[in-house]
């Protein structure tokens, strides 16, 4: 079956550092979406790519979209401790979104 | 976005018991997926709950372990039966987003087995 990895699996940085985790899917998506958990929480999206190549910023954070669709990146540039949590990256192929892979997650900790 | 209130939000269990989670949605929703989170861990779907007839369920996962009721639009239930330590888990209820294809999660309904 489908496989969704992301590496490193745990990061720990000082605040301000930068911090980018990668997603890589044994298949070609047709989207790749991220999500953050908090401590003690549940995932919430934060966003979506569709195309090849796609690059989207919300703020501090950058999501890439490889040009074969089976890689991603977030980066975060000048952590902040509300940065603090577990990063998923989610994988679909086609269909609903039953068909939704989760990667194995990144999880972040920024000390001051 | 919807919001949904799942019961209970956490729970202690005895193994070889049974307990049911209760999922309620503020808005009629077409699909309700359950998700399971053991901790530590990713997120893996359980099934996908279809108003008026059977859940549909991912591979691993089985009726006689989960079954899984959806009587209308907003509610759903799932039970995990014959609880043992391994289902120590995050459950997470959640429905479709507003970006389609993707994924609202409730707050989840955390489970310990002892």
């Amino acid at each position: 079956g489908q496989q969704v990895m992301q590496i490193p699996q745990y990061q720990h940085v000082q605040e301000g550092e930068d911090f980018t985790t990668y997603c890589n899917s044994s298949t070609t998506l047709s989207n790749i979406q991220w999500y953050k958990q908090r401590p003690g929480g549940h995932p919430v999206f934060l966003i979506q790519l569709v195309k090849s190549g796609e690059v989207k910023k919300q703020k501090r954070l950058t999501f890439q979209f490889g040009e074969a669709k089976k890689n991603s990146s977030l980066h975060i540039t000048a952590t902040q401790t509300t940065d603090v949590g577990t990063y998923f990256c989610a994988g679909l192929i086609g269909g609903t979104a039953s068909k939704l892979t989760f990667g194995t997650g990144t999880r972040l900790q920024v000390t001051l | 976005s919807a919001v949904i209130s799942q019961k209970p939000s956490r729970d202690i269990c005895q193994r070889g018991t049974s307990l049911t989670i209760q999922c309620q949605v503020d808005s009629q929703v077409t699909m309700m997926f359950w998700y399971r989170q053991q901790p530590g861990q990713s997120l893996t779907l359980i099934a996908t709950a279809n108003q008026g007839s059977e859940a549909t369920y991912e591979s691993g996962f089985v009726i006689d372990k989960f079954p899984i009721s959806r009587p209308n639009l907003t509610f759903s239930t799932l039970t995990v039966s014959n609880m043992s330590p391994e289902d120590s888990s995050i459950y997470l209820c959640s429905v479709e987003g507003q970006v389609g294809n993707t994924i609202y999660f409730g707050e989840g309904s955390w489970l310990t087995v002892v």
